[in-house]
């Protein structure tokens, strides 16, 4: 299957700070990048969808101004918490799409704390 | 709009018992339907999937048949084993690979002792 690499796997923050998460696919080239978030014991929600050197597309409720979204390339996109506050406290799962591959193919997910 | 119904969980077995997750779905069309698992701190991975219906997805001693007159998909495994714990999420998607959107049921989760 397609080789997907999310950094970071965890990470701390303080209140007020900016986070930015990385998505990569390694051996394809992703024309489209869903990002999620999940917070525990739930399912997976979809914040936003953006495709390669266009602007993402923000799901209902989903602030665009604090979840910044760049989709530059075909093998990168970031996701970047701005002013973090510990009510952003989840887990952040990339899923890039593209090229032949028939199945979806998820990133190892982020757990980010911010105290 | 489409939707994925899963049986609340956690689901708690004991090793070898027989193992049945329910999923229902709503949609328009004919979606194709996935099984995912979720092991703790990681992000999800494909178990199974079928696309058109009367499939039948397997993979790892699990199952799953696309039942459209039910409008189903329910997972099975006969013996569960205790590297099985994890979190199971069904979904359904029109065009995976097209830009089409995963829908997620709310995930059931599984726990196997010894």
């Amino acid at each position: 299957g397609a080789v997907v690499s999310q950094h970071p796997s965890w990470v701390i923050c303080k209140s007020g700070t900016s986070v930015k998460i990385e998505c990569r696919s390694l051996d394809f080239q992703a024309t489209t990048m869903f990002w999620y978030r999940q917070f525990p014991k739930q399912s997976l929600m979809l914040m936003a969808t953006s495709n390669e050197g266009s602007k993402a597309t923000y799901e209902q409720g989903v602030e665009k101004d604090k979840f910044l979204i760049n989709h530059a390339s075909l093998t990168l996109s970031t996701l970047t918490v701005t002013s973090a506050h510990p009510e952003d406290s989840s887990f952040y799962i990339c899923r890039p799409e593209g090229g032949l591959y028939t199945e979806a193919f998820f990133g190892q997910g982020t757990r980010l704390t911010v105290v | 709009g489409n939707s994925v119904t899963q049986m609340e969980g956690p689901v708690t077995l004991s090793e070898e018992a027989f193992l049945t997750i329910n999923c229902t779905y709503t949609a328009t069309g004919y979606p194709s339907l996935f099984w995912y698992v979720q092991y703790p701190g990681e992000g999800l991975q494909l178990l199974l999937k079928a696309t058109k219906a009367d499939d039948k997805g397997s993979n790892k001693g699990f199952e799953a048949t696309y039942r459209k007159e039910t409008t189903s998909f329910h997972l099975e495994k006969g013996s569960v084993q205790v590297s099985d714990s994890a979190v199971y999420f069904c979904a359904l998607s029109r065009s995976l690979n097209q830009g089409g959107k995963l829908i997620f049921g709310q995930g059931t989760e599984l726990s196997v002792k010894p």
